[in-house]
């Protein structure tokens, strides 16, 4: 069965310092994509990004950047210069076929000023 | 604006009631999902409806029930057989139901008196 894991369960950075969150998936599907969302305070979820297993070049969105390993089943996501704007709490979802999404427990980041 | 609203955002059930939450989308989404989040957990999926007048249980569906009559609507319905409903609930939409990103409304928040 699909599975995610975010061993971290709670970052505490301060503000302009670079912090990776990691994530490492199983699954046995041979497509399969990868979400990272965002959920601030206010509880609702923002998409991130959505990467599909046959694309393993890493992605840059601003100070955003995410580095896919399919080797270890790996999908990262680094936040450069952190604000406090960032704080959140953060979680990688695998598919888990039909348009499911596979959530573990996310990992808590908190920056400070 | 297009978007995902739910209503309430916080609702207060007394034991043994059935109470209903609402999920509308304007993004002519065709498919809709239900999800439960627990304190310091991620989510788990409920329900989800890939298209009007079709439905299938999540991971999690016992104790509650759903309708899509609607593309726009898809409301949850949380009975008195549900064992512990207190609970973050959020319904999301996507545009397909092949790996496409979901959106997600702000969430309700119910707490059993």
């Amino acid at each position: 069965a699909q599975k995610v894991t975010q061993a971290q369960t709670e970052i505490s950075v301060v503000e302009k310092e670079d912090v990776t969150l990691d994530c490492v998936y199983e699954t046995r599907d041979t497509t399969y994509y990868l979400f990272w969302y965002k959920q601030p305070p206010s509880g609702e979820l923002v998409f991130l990004i959505r990467r599909n297993s046959f694309d393993e070049q890493n992605e840059i969105s601003g100070r955003y950047s995410w580095n896919f390993q399919k080797s270890t089943s790996s999908f990262n996501f680094t936040i450069t210069a952190s604000q406090v704007v960032d704080s959140a709490v953060y979680f990688c979802a695998p598919s888990g076929g039909y348009n499911k999404l596979i959530f573990g427990a996310g990992t808590r980041l908190a920056v400070h000023p | 604006d297009g978007g995902i609203t739910q209503s309430p955002k916080y609702l207060f059930r007394k034991e043994g009631q059935n109470v209903t939450l609402s999920c509308e989308q304007n993004l002519n989404h065709d498919a809709m999902y239900w999800y439960r989040q627990d304190p310091g957990q991620g989510l788990r999926l409920i329900y989800y409806s890939q298209i009007v007048n079709d439905f299938q249980k999540g991971d999690i569906a016992e104790g509650y029930s759903v309708s899509r009559e609607k593309k726009e609507s898809f409301p949850l319905t949380v009975t008195s057989a549900q064992k512990n409903p207190t609970a973050f609930y959020l319904c999301a939409s996507s545009k397909g139901t092949t790996y496409n990103e979901q959106f997600f409304g702000p969430g309700t928040r119910l707490t059993v008196l």
